[in-house]
C-alpha cells in the first residue's frame, strides 16, 4: 500500500512566522501535490511537482512556496503566515500517467494565530 | 458556476438502508471519475475509480458514469455506521496529464445504528 506521511497532525503558529510542512512518500511516486482543505470549499491545489527540483503552480499559489529536493519528499513553505492560512493542508502522491488515481496523506491541521 | 457540483449534506440515514450521494460535472472533457472516503481528522482515501460512461462494482458499492447527462453517482448497499464519512467525488481531463484533479466539496453521510 501507498503510504504518505505528513510530519505533522496539528500545527499553531503566529502571524508572519515562516511555517514549513513536509510530506514523505513511500511508493516511489513521480508526482506530488500539495492542496488545503476547507468548509464548502473542497480541495484546492496549491502547488504540485512532477520531478525532483520540478513544480508548478496549482490553482491557489499565492503565499506558498515549494520545495523538492528529493523524490519521496515535497514541502510546503508559508513564507509569512497568515489568519487566512489557517487551514486542512493535505499531500498527495500518484505515478507519472494519467490515469494514477492521488493518495493522500492524513493531513495537517494549521491554525494560525 | 463550479466544475464539479455536490450536495454538502449532510445526509443521515438508518442503518441497512441504500444511499445514494451524486456529483455533477460541466466539463465534457473529464473521463476518470474517483469517490474518495475521508473519515474525521484523516486523509481521503480512494474508493472507486471508473473511466468514461457505465457502471462499477465494488462490494456494497456501485459507481455510476452517465456523461451525456454529466452525472455521477455513488451507491452504498445496506450501509453501515462505519460508512459514516465524507464522501468526495473527484474528476480528471485525461488532457492535463493527471495533475489536475477537480474534488466536488464532499457530501457528509451519517449512518444510523
Amino acid at each position: 500500500d501507498v503510504k504518505v506521511t505528513q510530519s505533522s497532525r496539528y500545527l499553531v503558529k503566529r502571524t508572519g512566522e515562516k511555517v514549513f510542512l513536509e510530506c514523505v512518500q513511500d511508493m516511489d511516486h513521480e508526482n506530488m501535490f500539495w492542496y488545503r482543505q476547507d468548509p464548502g470549499l473542497g480541495l484546492r491545489l496549491i502547488y504540485f511537482s512532477y520531478d525532483v527540483k520540478m513544480k508548478e503552480k496549482g490553482d491557489i499559489p499565492e503565499g506558498y512556496s515549494v520545495s523538492r529536493e528529493k523524490k519521496e519528499r515535497f514541502s510546503l513553505i508559508l513564507e509569512s503566515a497568515s489568519t487566512n492560512q489557517t487551514s486542512m493542508y493535505l499531500c498527495a502522491s500518484s505515478l507519472s500517467n494519467t490515469v494514477s488515481p492521488l493518495h493522500f496523506g492524513n493531513g495537517t491541521r494549521l491554525t494560525v494565530t | 458556476q463550479k466544475e464539479v457540483e455536490q450536495d454538502p449534506g449532510p445526509l443521515s440515514v438508518p442503518e441497512g438502508a441504500i444511499v445514494s450521494l451524486n456529483c455533477t460535472y460541466s466539463n465534457s472533457a473529464f473521463q476518470y471519475f474517483m469517490w474518495y472516503r475521508q473519515y474525521s481528522r484523516k486523509g481521503p482515501e480512494l474508493l472507486m475509480y471508473t473511466y468514461s460512461s457505465g457502471n462499477k462494482e465494488d462490494g456494497r458499492f456501485t459507481a455510476q458514469v452517465d456523461k451525456s447527462s454529466k452525472y455521477i453517482s455513488l451507491f452504498i448497499r445496506d450501509s453501515q455506521p462505519s460508512d459514516s464519512a465524507t464522501y468526495l467525488c473527484a474528476m480528471r481531463d485525461q488532457n492535463t496529464g493527471g495533475f489536475k484533479t477537480i474534488f466536488g466539496a464532499g457530501t457528509r453521510l451519517f449512518v444510523k445504528a
